[in-house]
């Protein structure tokens, strides 16, 4: 059973590019939540979705961010008209459907986004 | 507002150290907490969960407790290696109906010299 991947693992854009950061979480699981690490702080929650439904977004920007998980295929956080302020670790975790009962997430790699 | 703090921010120990990292948080009403470890650059690896209703969990060298009534949590490692180096995250699940969305404190950096 493959764990949670995430993909690109390293993205760069210029300013004002689009970034597109990827989310297959594990096999059987249906939640989703996306946290953030910028440089030298702690993780942030960003967003907790289920198939196609947003459950949660009080982490994200009120702007140029947005995230979905259709009923096929990874989950997408999408942020338009990326900033230097965006460059940060992009984290995304999975749980079963029990998973919210348990707490237990598990974690991909991330995804490293740099702006140059 | 939940709030997690980590204390030492640092640690440098030698090889072979038992050693204990602290937690804490401001809310009680938990649903869980969680250690994690962290390699530079690198994703996260959970190390160990303790659910509310629990005191303490042991996985090898590590061992985590919590008590919930005074906000705090430690992870003990027994016998530090230079391996053991990273950066360890404690994370915390609100009791808050089915979003488990954790909150984290900022990290202990470990540094184990052989």
């Amino acid at each position: 059973n493959a764990g949670v991947m995430q993909n690109p693992r390293h993205l760069v854009r210029r300013r004002g590019q689009e970034a597109r950061l990827r989310c297959s979480p594990m096999k059987g699981h249906s939640h989703v939540y996306w946290y953030r690490q910028l440089p030298e702080e702690g993780l942030k929650f960003m967003v907790y979705l289920q198939k196609e439904n947003i459950i949660d977004e009080s982490g994200m920007p009120k702007e140029r961010f947005s995230a979905e998980f259709p009923k096929e295929g990874p989950s997408i956080l999408r942020i338009q008209q990326v900033v230097r302020g965006d460059s940060a670790a992009y984290f995304c975790a999975s749980s079963p459907p029990a998973g919210p009962l348990t707490g237990e997430q598990y974690f991909g790699p991330g995804t490293r986004l740099t702006v140059t | 507002k939940q709030e997690v703090t980590q204390i030492p921010a640092a640690l440098s120990v030698p090889e072979g150290e038992n050693l204990v990292l602290n937690c804490s948080f401001t809310d009680s009403a938990i649903y869980n907490l969680q250690w994690f470890r962290q390699d530079p650059g690198k994703g996260l690896t959970s190390l160990l969960l303790i659910q509310s209703s629990q005191r303490e969990q042991t996985s090898g060298r590590l061992n985590a407790s919590l008590d919930k009534s005074s906000g705090r949590s430690t992870l003990y490692i027994a016998a530090s290696q230079p391996g053991d180096s990273a950066t360890y995250l404690c994370a915390v699940g609100p009791n808050a109906g089915n979003n488990r969305k954790l909150i984290w404190g900022l990290g202990t950096s470990l540094a184990v010299n052989p």
